[in-house]
């Protein structure tokens, strides 16, 4: 199975602070990876698919980029709304697996 | 809109079976397959597999392939996920989600989760 490896998994940052989220791969993917929020209690909601692809209703402080077995997720300016785990997932070679997660807080 | 509804939570003993349900609306069931991720308490995510709604191709994780069937009811726009023989770590919220993709048709999909149900708490203790 393709091991997906988040870092870091905690992050502490700041109402405003641009952060950063990497992602990376046992292997090479290609463009099949996706970013998943979770609230607490919450099912985990779509951000970004394809690398780079904003999900529809999704705020444009997110982006995403990397290629082959690297990947990072980017917030521009957190929002207090935005303090949550986040999830890598790649839908390379089945079985699709997911990062570990990375919780982000407030500092 | 998307809608994914699922059965409520369960309470099971080690050993026994547990049937999920997961009902959709808001869009045409057959023409997206559907996952089921699962979540153990504190944990991270965990792919078990996927079924085609239109003609019932299921893919699977190995690690449930012994363990896991997956089903659909189009008169209902249904689907389900049973687990059997479980375990106390099988303990998780288990998700359905609608899966989604470039190359993803109604027989095979290579995609991500746009959709999710709300979960379902399945608790394995004697």
């Amino acid at each position: 199975d393709i091991q997906m490896t988040q870092s870091p998994s905690t992050l502490s940052a700041s109402v405003g602070d641009r952060i950063t989220i990497t992602c990376r791969a046992s292997q090479s993917i290609g463009a099949w990876v996706a970013w998943y929020q979770q609230k607490p209690g919450k099912a985990p909601k779509l951000l970004i698919y394809d690398v780079s692809t904003l999900e529809r209703g999704v705020s444009s402080r997110f982006s995403g980029g990397g290629s082959g077995a690297e990947f990072n997720l980017t917030i521009s300016s957190l929002q207090p709304d935005d303090f949550a785990p986040y999830y890598c997932q790649q839908y390379d070679t089945f079985p699709w697996t997911f990062g570990q997660g990375t919780e982000v807080e407030i500092k | 809109q998307v809608q994914l509804v699922q059965s409520g939570g369960e309470v099971k003993k080690p050993g026994a079976s547990v049937k999920v349900s997961c009902r959709a609306s808001g869009y045409t069931f057959t023409s997206y397959g559907i996952s089921w991720v699962r979540q153990a308490p504190g944990q991270g995510l965990e792919w078990m597999g996927w079924i085609s709604t239109y003609n019932e191709n299921i893919r699977f994780a190995q690690k449930f392939q012994d363990r896991v069937n997956m089903t659909r009811d189009t008169s209902t726009n249904t689907a389900y996920m049973e687990l059997r023989s479980l375990r106390p770590d099988d303990t998780a919220v288990y998700y359905c989600v609608r899966e989604r993709g470039t190359y993803c048709d109604r027989i095979s999909c290579q995609g991500y989760f746009d959709d999710w149900g709300q979960g379902t708490l399945v608790t394995v203790s004697s």
